[in-house]
């Protein structure tokens, strides 16, 4: 069972779009929401978290919007660029562990 | 910002003998470390949580007697994969964290490949 679904899987965005990738849980004992960002070859990179009290968090280029009742978190990089391509994964924890979702490989057009 | 040393990057070793990796935390105590493993363009997975000084619990499905996992120090954790073979090449990840368990920090990860 996956307790964290995450789309689309892939994406393309010319650059300076917006790109979002949206998120989607089933347990209401998640406490952390964090977004990680992962280039080829290299570990994934705390981006930016929110908690589930808080519906909204924005630092630089990059928000997250959380709806609880919908239990549905998304992110959102405005402008983006080349330089964001990568993989970004969603999670969500609960007492130790952390769950991720299956990734969005993200493609910024030059 | 917290930093995580995973060495080495990369492995290659034949069919039947043993790799160990290691996770060190650069700048803070881990009081927990966690060993992540990753197939390619999917998800993380956890294999494996230990805290300093105690055995680690492995997740369902994961044979502790082939990935061994030492956490001597609050500064140290150790992957060891046992008896290698074709099917443990992949990426392993680890990560720390020193307090709030839901924060980690992730280390660069160590590609395995089995001849």
């Amino acid at each position: 069972q996956q307790q964290v679904k995450q789309s689309p899987q892939s994406l393309i965005v010319q650059k300076g779009g917006i790109s979002i990738i949206n998120c989607a849980y089933e347990n209401t004992a998640f406490d952390y929401f964090p977004w990680y960002q992962q280039f080829p070859g290299k570990g994934p990179a705390l981006l930016i978290a929110i908690r589930p009290d808080v519906s909204e968090k924005k630092e630089g280029r990059f928000t997250i919007s959380f709806n609880k009742s919908a239990k549905q978190f998304s992110l959102h990089i405005m402008d983006s660029q080349p330089g964001d391509s990568a993989t970004y994964f969603c999670a969500a924890t609960r007492d130790d562990k952390i769950i991720f979702g299956k990734g969005t490989r993200l493609h910024i057009l030059p | 910002g917290a930093v995580v040393s995973q060495h080495p990057s990369r492995v290659i070793c034949k069919s039947g003998t043993s790799v160990k990796i290691e996770c060190r935390s650069l700048d803070f105590q881990a009081t927990t470390m966690f060993w992540y493993r990753q197939f390619p363009k999917q998800s993380l997975m956890l294999m494996a949580t230990s805290n300093e000084g105690s055995k680690a619990t492995y997740e369902q499905g994961v044979e502790k007697d082939k990935f061994l996992i030492n956490h001597a120090s609050l500064t140290l954790s150790t992957l060891t994969v046992t008896s290698a073979h074709p099917e443990d090449s992949s990426f392993y990840i680890c990560s720390a964290s020193s307090g709030a368990k839901n924060i980690q920090y992730f280390g660069a990860g160590t590609r395995l490949s089995v001849l």
